[in-house]
């Protein structure tokens, strides 16, 4: 079975300071895909980045940067210089194929606070 | 445009109603879905349409019924819930990927339903 780890639950950082959020996987599969997910208050998921296993270069967009390794399962989101727009939750997750359709699987969730 | 509409914003209903929730996309995604999301937790996958056709219900109870009028809409009607139902309840849109490749799944940004 699939399962996604986010081990810190909460996480606080003062403005401009740099946070990395952590997200550990398992899966059996060899062609997998990861994606990372910002959720604030309002509610909405929003939709950050999507990796699959065979890219593992790693990304920067903007003050966001994300750390593929495959060798130790490990897929990090890094936010440079935070802002307290960056308050949110946040979600890693990580997708299998069941009956032709991509499911899914949600790590617990980091709640990143910026103070201001 | 990466838009997924979902109405009402908020609803609540007693357990003897009946209600639906809606949701919409024009993004030519011909995979939905609906999710439900307990505070402070995951979203929890419930059904999957692939082609307007149910692909996947999640052992979802019958007084959560899922429709799918045409491509770009979904329903979700509700019949004699439990407080216990009460959560954030997000639509998603996708793309059908192929064999070997998945495509991002984009929220909308819920349906905060209170059963008393």
């Amino acid at each position: 079975a699939q399962k996604v780890t986010q081990a810190q639950t909460e996480i606080s950082v003062v403005e401009k300071e740099d946070v990395t959020l952590d997200c550990v996987y398992e899966t059996r599969d060899t062609t997998y895909y990861l994606f990372w997910y910002k959720q604030p208050p309002s509610g909405e998921l929003v939709f950050l980045i999507r990796r699959n296993s065979f890219d593992e270069q790693n990304e920067i967009s903007g003050r966001y940067s994300w750390n593929f390794q495959k060798s130790t399962s490990s897929f990090n989101f890094t936010i440079t210089a935070s802002q307290v727009v960056d308050s949110a939750v946040y979600f890693c997750a990580l997708s299998e194929r069941l009956f032709g359709n991509e499911k899914l699987t949600f790590g617990t969730g980091t709640r990143l606070t910026i103070i201001p | 445009d990466t838009e997924v509409t979902q109405t009402p914003k908020h609803l609540v209903m007693g357990m003897t109603n009946k209600k639906s929730l809606k949701c919409e996309q024009h993004m030519g995604h011909r995979a939905m879905y609906w999710y439900k999301q307990k505070a402070k937790k995951p979203p929890e996958l419930m059904f999957v349409y692939s082609y307007e056709k149910l692909s996947i219900n999640e052992s979802v109870p019958s007084r959560f019924s899922p429709e799918c009028p045409n491509s770009s809409l979904l329903n979700l009607h509700l019949h004699a819930l439990q407080p216990e139902d009460s959560a954030l309840y997000l639509c998603a849109s996708s793309q059908v990927g192929g064999l070997a490749s998945t495509d991002t799944q984009y929220f909308g940004p819920g349906t905060r339903l209170t059963v008393l």
